[in-house]
């Protein structure tokens, strides 16, 4: 089946600094998604992604949609304390009503005050 | 809105015991979807429906894991008998059938311990 590869795996950074991680496919995907989980709650979509080459920002997170349509990034800029969570990354390829979902293994982000 | 409800939060049972979980969507939606991350690892696909009708069960791990959705409504996850491998956080969501992927909303999980 398809997977997605995820790095890194976990990070540890200082308040105020970037961050970037990103995904690997084996197979093409035709929408790739960015989710965040906080802990004890569900993951939320941060960002949706459509077109390949595409760069899309909401606030201070960015990410772009491989040329290949097989990898994905998210940056975060200038992070703060609750910026903290889990952060997948999820690929999918629409057809029909059917939003079946490939994720990734995820990124634990930890952000000292 | 009330968003994707689970219960319960938090189960722990023993090996070869049975464990039912269960999921209330948002109500309209008829799309409902059944995922599971085992510790460390992504977070995996087991089925979806769309009403009443099982449209994917490409991803349960084996016939242990019964999923109903009686009426199109909340939906139930048996596992009988759980193992041990059985353990994880088991996610669902929703979403209207032309909703897109930001009306798809998961629930916080149901996290399984069996021991």
């Amino acid at each position: 089946g398809q997977q997605l590869n995820q790095s890194p795996q976990s990070m540890f950074i200082q308040e105020g600094e970037d961050v970037s991680m990103n995904c690997t496919s084996s197979s093409i995907f035709n929408t790739w998604l960015w989710y965040k989980q906080d802990p004890g709650e569900g993951p939320v979509l941060l960002i949706a992604l459509y077109k390949a080459g595409e760069l899309t920002s909401n606030g201070r997170l960015t990410a772009q949609f491989g040329i290949t349509r097989k990898d994905s990034f998210l940056n975060i800029s200038a992070s703060i304390p609750s910026d903290v969570g889990i952060y997948f990354c999820a690929g999918y390829n629409s057809g029909g009503s059917n939003y079946k979902l490939t994720f990734g293994k995820g990124t634990l982000l930890t952000v000292n005050p | 809105e009330a968003g994707v409800t689970q219960f319960p939060s938090h189960s722990v049972i023993e090996k070869g015991q049975t464990v039912t979980l269960r999921c209330d969507p948002i109500s309209g939606h008829d799309n409902l979807y059944w995922y599971r991350r085992v510790m460390g690892k992504e977070i995996k696909f087991l089925l979806h429906f769309v009403k009443e009708s099982k449209q994917d069960e490409s991803g349960m791990p084996n016939n242990r894991f019964l999923a109903e959705r009686t009426g199109g409504t909340y939906s139930t996850l048996k596992v009988q008998p759980a193992e041990l491998e059985d353990s994880g956080v088991y996610f669902c969501a929703s979403s209207l059938r032309t909703g897109g992927v930001y009306g798809y909303t998961f629930g916080s999980g149901t996290r399984l311990t069996v021991v």
